[in-house]
């Protein structure tokens, strides 16, 4: 798995912290995107980036801040969670476009205490 | 609004059998659809999609997939299931126009020796 590559693999932090996920994807691709998946729950869009430009915020709350500085790098800061965002967060990219698929990264374990 | 429903939590197949993973979908015009696959402690993997064209559509690892208009159904199947393709499925789909890729819940196929 290394076209799209996620660090850190596993994070806990308390509700006070703030953090930052990172993403890199190493396929040229245009898109990428942050998904989280919780257990028993559809997995679940939070942000799209074409061209480092935002397309897409699925109503996701400002404790979430994305930031996308290249096609190749995204990241995710955390600030002030609950222990209900605990969860895999997955990074995607994609060529962009509706046909094309989406190679995910491994995700971050995250842990809200 | 777009969705999809894997109305099976678990499948239950023996080695060397034929298994069938469900998904039937809702979106407003030509659907894009793909099956992903994600093992234990690791990111989703692309088996497969249906844009257009043919209705059997091959993907990897041995994997196929039905498109069935008239059924809003892409159902996946194996001719020969092995202990190694027990993971968690999941159907996912993008309607016309939108970059949003809506995923099911998830199917777990357990392959018994």
């Amino acid at each position: 798995e290394t076209g799209v590559t996620q660090t850190p693999r596993h994070l806990v932090m308390g509700m006070t912290n703030k953090k930052s996920l990172k993403c890199e994807q190493h396929l040229g691709h245009n898109a990428m995107y942050w998904y989280k998946q919780s257990a028993k729950k559809p997995l679940e869009l939070m942000f799209v980036y074409n061209f480092k430009e935002q397309t897409e915020n699925n109503s996701v709350p400002s404790r979430f801040s994305p930031e996308c500085p290249n096609s190749s790098h995204l990241f995710l800061h955390l600030h002030t969670l609950q222990p209900e965002d605990s969860a895999l967060y997955l990074c995607a990219s994609s060529q962009g476009g509706q046909t094309y698929e989406q190679y995910f990264g491994p995700g971050t374990r995250l842990t809200v205490t | 609004a777009q969705s999809v429903a894997q109305p099976e939590d678990q499948v239950n197949v023996a080695e060397g059998n034929p298994l069938t993973v469900k998904c039937t979908y809702s979106v407003s015009g030509n659907p894009y659809l793909f099956w992903y696959v994600q093992y234990p402690n690791r990111g989703l993997q692309f088996l497969l999609k249906y844009i257009t064209g043919d209705n059997l559509v091959k993907g990897s690892y041995g994997f196929e997939a039905e498109f069935n208009k008239s059924q809003t159904s892409f159902h996946l199947k194996k001719p020969s299931a092995l202990v190694s393709d027990s993971a968690l499925y999941f159907c996912a789909v993008r309607g016309y126009n939108t970059d949003k890729l809506i995923f099911g819940t998830g199917t777990r196929l357990q392959v018994f020796p």
